[in-house]
């Protein structure tokens, strides 16, 4: 199994500053027949559906705020928020699906500092 | 708008079946994609259960798929999870999401919190 470990576990952040999360693979997930990086991040909030942000590692899905930007190659990836806002307060998860088993990094919890 | 909820029992005994379903609206199921289900124990992380395509060709986690089945019925629109012989361990928010390509989760359903215990 890709063991996805992120970090830090909590964050605190003023708002209008930035929050930056890790996330580590256990293996690469880059693929070389397309140079992609099989990797995503999620937004979750209590009492709403969870919602994709960020995939192929710095691909913003529709609609996601620009504050929002993915970084990273092979194991070693990150989720910042340039400036964070009062609505982005959440847990956020990164997610492998290079192998047939996806699997989630462990969340890391943003809160306004 | 692609729209999914999960329904199903929200206490269910140990070494009985949890059963849900989640409907999906804005979206026929038999047009294509795989369908999963993810879920959420308190205080872990995420944690992939299996998916299907509308063909019902489906994939589980090999921790689970012992006991996993997941099943399709484009008739009515929705897919089902069956996970047997539970144990507290299967405490859980459990989402159903579409997967849009390669394992990406587009679209999610609110969840529901399904609750192990006698």
């Amino acid at each position: 199994d890709i063991v996805m470990t992120q970090s830090p576990g909590s964050l605190a952040v003023s708002l209008g500053e930035r929050a930056t999360i890790s996330c580590k693979s256990s293996q690469s997930v880059l693929h070389s027949s397309n140079n992609k990086n099989y990797l995503a991040w999620y937004q979750l909030k209590p009492g709403q559906p969870p919602k994709l942000l960020i995939y192929w590692a710095s691909t913003r899905d529709s609609g996601v705020p620009d504050r929002f930007s993915g970084s990273g190659s092979g194991t070693d990836f990150s989720l910042t928020i340039s400036s964070l806002q009062a609505e982005d307060v959440a847990v956020y998860y990164c997610q492998q699906y290079y192998s047939t088993l996806w699997t989630f990094g462990q969340g890391t919890k943003v809160e306004i500092k | 708008q692609v729209q999914l909820q999960e329904s199903g029992p929200g206490l269910v005994k140990p070494s009985e079946t949890l059963s849900l379903t989640c409907a999906v609206s804005g979206y026929s199921i038999s047009s294509g994609y795989y369908w999963g289900w993810i879920r959420l124990p308190p205080g872990k992380g995420l944690e992939w259960i299996g998916s299907i395509y509308h063909s019902g060709s489906a994939s589980y986690n090999p921790a689970l798929k012992s006991r996993v089945t997941i099943s399709v019925d484009t008739s009515k629109n929705q897919f089902s999870l069956n996970l047997r012989s539970v144990t507290a361990a299967d405490t859980a928010l459990y989402y159903c999401a579409r997967v849009a390509g390669m394992g990406v989760l587009g679209y999610w359903g609110q969840g529901t919190l399904v609750t192990v215990s006698s």
